[in-house]
């Protein structure tokens, strides 16, 4: 098993700019879930989807973040404009059905710096 | 008061020695408990996983989980310094969706 894909590693963009980030959840898995990780703050959930359906969106922090999921295999997180406090790793998660078993699995993260 | 209290560390022990590692939550509806293990710029791994009380034992590493008083632990025994790495407790509630509440994370160092 390939384990969840992000992509990219890393994104370097200038305020303004816009940021897609991408994911790939593990096959199978009908739960997936975006978070963004600071020192200040840890990690902090902004949205999940279950079944492609997105079911909470409270922790988008802003109007300027939006989030897709048009098939059970990829996902998209946008800011757009970008903004330096954006500056963050981005981790996509996700989860399995039906075993009662509430663990996620990380992807490795996007490491977006923005300027 | 957050929802789930974690010790930030950082935490320095030398090569063999027993760590415990602890969080404490108030939402008593939390049954599912989790510890995370996260290398320097990576995501975070599932490390163990239990419900509701007891203990659970997997190699090295003991998951305790105290509902009474709230409180969770992970131990590690014989540490090595390829333990190094921020812990983080994680928690939900039956019908949470499978939303988990994290801590902040411990930050470990584990001295050869």
């Amino acid at each position: 098993d390939a384990g969840v894909i992000q992509s990219p590693r890393h994104e370097v963009t200038e305020m303004g700019q816009e940021v897609t980030l991408r994911c790939k959840p593990i096959s199978g898995h009908d739960y997936l879930f975006w978070y963004r990780q600071t020192m200040m703050r840890g990690l902090e959930l902004l949205i999940y989807f279950n079944n492609n359906v997105p079911i909470d969106d409270s922790g988008m922090p802003e109007d300027r973040f939006s989030a897709k999921m048009p098939n059970a295999s990829f996902s998209t997180l946008k800011i757009q404009p970008s903004e330096p406090r954006d500056s963050a790793v981005y981790f996509c998660a996700s989860s399995s059905p039906g075993t009662g078993r509430f663990e996620q699995y990380f992807g490795p993260g996007t490491r977006l710096t923005v300027t | 008061q957050k929802e789930v209290e974690q010790d930030p560390g950082p935490l320095s022990v030398p090569e063999g020695a027993i760590v415990s590692l602890n969080c404490t939550y108030s939402n008593s509806a939390f049954q599912y408990f989790m510890w995370y293990r996260q290398y320097s710029r990576k995501g975070p791994e599932l490390l163990m996983y239990t419900y509701s009380s007891g203990n659970k034992e997997d190699g090295r590493f003991t998951a305790q989980v105290d509902k009474s008083s709230k409180y969770i632990s992970l131990f590690i025994r014989d540490s090595q310094p390829s333990d190094s790495a921020t812990y983080l407790c994680a928690m939900s509630a039956e019908g949470s969706a499978r939303q988990l509440t994290f801590g902040s994370g411990t930050q470990l160092t584990v001295l050869p």
